[in-house]
């Protein structure tokens, strides 16, 4: 597609629920990273994918939060048995190849606004 | 921790002026640096990078300096427009470790121009 594309928009889930976040990267794009946001912050880094390959997740806050990408193009971010402090927008974004000092035309979505009530 | 981090969290210029946003780093490895932009509703978007072995670099009415020594950068706009009120974040990344593709953001600095 022409940009990176997330969804749902907002999302509003009970706490103990599970939800499952959609990122539709930009065609031909090769890594992929989630990033969460708190208002006023810049996002902060959870996990990235290069195709298939999750390379690094060390972001992840704690083991209810997984990521997934099988076939190196769309991406999951799966929180498990939500609770209130998950609530935070979240960000996903595609380059065409990790940064190593160059951009490789890192583009962020729109991401996700997830309400844990 | 490493961290970056921004000496001011708001900025109020009046349109035509030229504008000035500082960030300090405290990773010394890090030898990639970007500044982003973020509207209200929309994802950060990219203005302009510059890597270590560089000092500045400069785009349309933007300009980044870098100093390595005392880890500092900043984001030089010239002729700032209304259209520039935005907030910006700096990120720093480290291109030799195997988290290449990670990115670590500053909190933020809210520029607002008046016109």
């Amino acid at each position: 597609g022409a940009g990176v594309s997330q969804s749902p928009r907002y999302k509003v889930t009970k706490r103990g629920q599970d939800v499952a976040l959609r990122c539709d990267p930009i065609s031909g794009h090769v890594s992929l990273y989630w990033y969460r946001q708190a208002l006023g912050q810049g996002p902060e880094f959870l996990t990235y994918f290069n195709y298939e390959a999750q390379q690094d997740k060390s972001g992840l806050p704690n083991d209810r939060f997984s990521a997934e990408r099988p076939e190196g193009s769309i991406s999951t971010l799966t929180i498990q048995r939500t609770e209130q402090r998950d609530s935070a927008m979240y960000r996903c974004a595609s380059s065409l190849a990790g940064t190593g000092g160059t951009n490789y035309g890192y583009t962020f979505g729109s991401g996700t606004r997830l309400t844990v009530v | 921790g490493e961290s970056v981090g921004l000496h001011l969290p708001t900025l109020s210029v009046q349109e035509g002026d030229n504008s000035i946003i500082n960030c300090a780093y405290s990773n010394s490895a890090s030898d990639y640096f970007i500044w982003y932009k973020q509207e209200s509703g929309k994802g950060p978007q990219f203005i302009i990078d510059i890597r270590s072995n560089m000092d500045k670099r400069q785009g349309q009415r933007v300009t980044v300096l870098l100093n390595k020594t005392v880890k500092h950068l900043s984001l030089q706009i010239a002729a700032t427009q209304p259209g520039d009120s935005a907030v910006y974040f700096c990120a720093e990344n480290y291109s030799g470790g195997t988290s290449y593709g990670k990115l670590t953001f500053g909190q933020g600095t809210i520029l607002t121009v008046h016109p």
